[in-house]
């Protein structure tokens, strides 16, 4: 069963504003990842954050951890309509061998240019 | 990281028929694992698939539905059998290469059963 949820369900945005979405989950976990997804191809990883971390950037994403909350952020800055696509973020749950990962239900965003 | 050619990347098929999907990565890996991506939903574990043993599937899925095989580190199958309009989806592998370490995935296969 999907453990995390994530909202909003979908965005719609002008290209240049930021997107935010939030993902929260149930369990305790070893990371927390996040991906990307184009019309349902594969999954691109964007950035994985560990339970001691609070933050992480690469480029234009932001991501926050809060294990205290269970939840999760993700800020792209400065959006492109290119970032249209789904975002998932998926948690490796504490003590598992591997990623056997949970995900979100995603987040589908729309750059309009 | 890890490149992975999963293999078909779409078919359509007649139910009551079964498919099998290849994953191959270019490295050796210690873990394997089998997602599905029903139409407009989230990923859900399938199976973990072990070398040398019996894959382990999560609640849910069974070994006579979704056989899986992995004979060696950088190769695994999985089958869906007997197949019905339900099980359209997306099918998906991915491959971790470290611990604490992001997951890998290949491109997945687009299932169509009519």
């Amino acid at each position: 069963s999907q453990q995390g949820e994530e909202d909003p369900q979908a965005l719609s945005i002008q290209e240049g504003e930021n997107a935010t979405m939030n993902c929260s989950y149930k369990t305790s976990i070893n990371n927390l990842q996040w991906y990307r997804q184009n019309s349902g191809r594969g999954l691109v990883h964007l950035i994985l954050i560990r339970s001691n971390e609070r933050e992480k950037h690469s480029g234009r994403l932001r991501v926050t951890l809060d294990t205290s909350k269970k939840s999760s952020s993700l800020l792209i800055t400065a959006s492109r309509a290119a970032d249209t696509a789904s975002y998932f973020c998926a948690t490796a749950p504490l003590g598992a061998a591997g990623n056997k990962l949970t995900f979100g239900g995603g987040t589908r965003v729309l750059v309009k240019p | 990281s890890a490149v992975i050619s999963q293999k078909p990347s779409r078919d359509i098929c007649q139910r009551g028929t079964s498919l099998t999907i290849q994953c191959q990565v270019d490295s050796q890996v210690t873990m394997m694992f089998w997602y599905r991506q029903q139409p407009g939903q989230s990923l859900t574990l399938i199976a973990t698939a072990n070398q040398g043993s019996e894959a382990t599937y999560e609640s849910g899925f069974v070994i006579d539905k979704f056989p899986i095989s992995r004979p060696n580190l950088t190769f695994s199958t999985l089958t869906v059998s007997n197949m019905s309009p339900e099980d359209s989806s997306i099918y998906l592998c991915s491959v971790d290469t470290g611990r604490n370490t992001e997951a890998f995935f290949g491109q997945g296969t687009r299932l169509t059963v009519v």
